[in-house]
């Protein structure tokens, strides 16, 4: 069965930096091209980038509010993704998913709010 | 990259049919055949119900279809049923190299 479960979220202030995990189980994560969407409270679903995988080249991109800013890391020997948030805004505030990113898997999502 | 454009709301009665449109543009909808369409109930994860436009996963119900013209997809439920009653939002591959979500349709079965 594909898990997929998200960790790492909390409070943090306006400036401030936070990283999230997504320990993945039940297939072969080392072959799976990876996401991050997350959702504003009562709003809609945003995409937020992408690492492919190692043999596609591992290269990632993302969305416009958060390059430069946010970076996707993956540990395939830990069958972990990561997103490193830096610079963090009060708009950045959601509910952050990790998925497969054909979009057939979603973890259960980590909260993320940014306040002061 | 703008939103894809999605009707804020659609309802229909029980047994019915109802499409959900999804507009962007020649960069998104229009220039690729990589479009989604996702459910989600109030505070779950988001279930993918069509991608590539028209391919439902395995499991998904047959009632369940999308479409794509020009700029536009298009989500179609037929025999609309109580528990279909959600949210749903398309998303694109785009020129960029990125995704895009629409803004999200609340379906309510009436």
């Amino acid at each position: 069965e594909v898990q997929l479960v998200e960790s790492g979220g909390g409070l943090v202030k306006p400036g401030g930096s936070l990283r999230l995990s997504c320990a993945a189980s039940g297939f072969a994560f080392n072959y799976a091209w990876m996401s991050w969407v997350r959702q504003a409270p009562g709003k809609g679903l945003e995409w937020v980038g992408r690492i492919k995988s190692k043999t596609d080249g591992g290269t990632t991109d993302y969305a416009a509010p958060v390059k430069g800013r946010f970076t996707i890391s993956r540990d395939d020997s830990e069958n972990t993704l990561f997103l490193q948030m830096n610079s963090l805004k009060t708009e950045d505030t959601a509910v952050y998913y990790c998925t497969t990113a054909g979009g057939s898997n979603w973890g259960q999502g980590t909260l993320v709010t940014v306040s002061s | 990259q703008s939103a894809l454009t999605q009707p804020a709301s659609v309802s229909g009665s029980p047994g019915q049919s109802i499409t959900i449109s999804c507009t962007g543009t020649i960069s998104d909808v229009g220039g690729y055949n990589y479009v989604s369409w996702y459910q989600q109930y109030p505070g779950k994860a988001p279930k993918l119900m069509i991608y590539d436009v028209s391919n439902r996963p395995s499991g998904v119900s047959n009632r369940f279809s999308g479409s794509k013209s020009g700029n536009t997809a298009s989500l179609t439920i037929s025999g609309l049923q109580a528990e279909d009653e959600a949210d749903y939002y398309c998303s694109s591959h785009t020129s960029s190299n990125t995704r895009v979500f629409g803004g999200g349709t609340r379906l309510t079965v009436l």
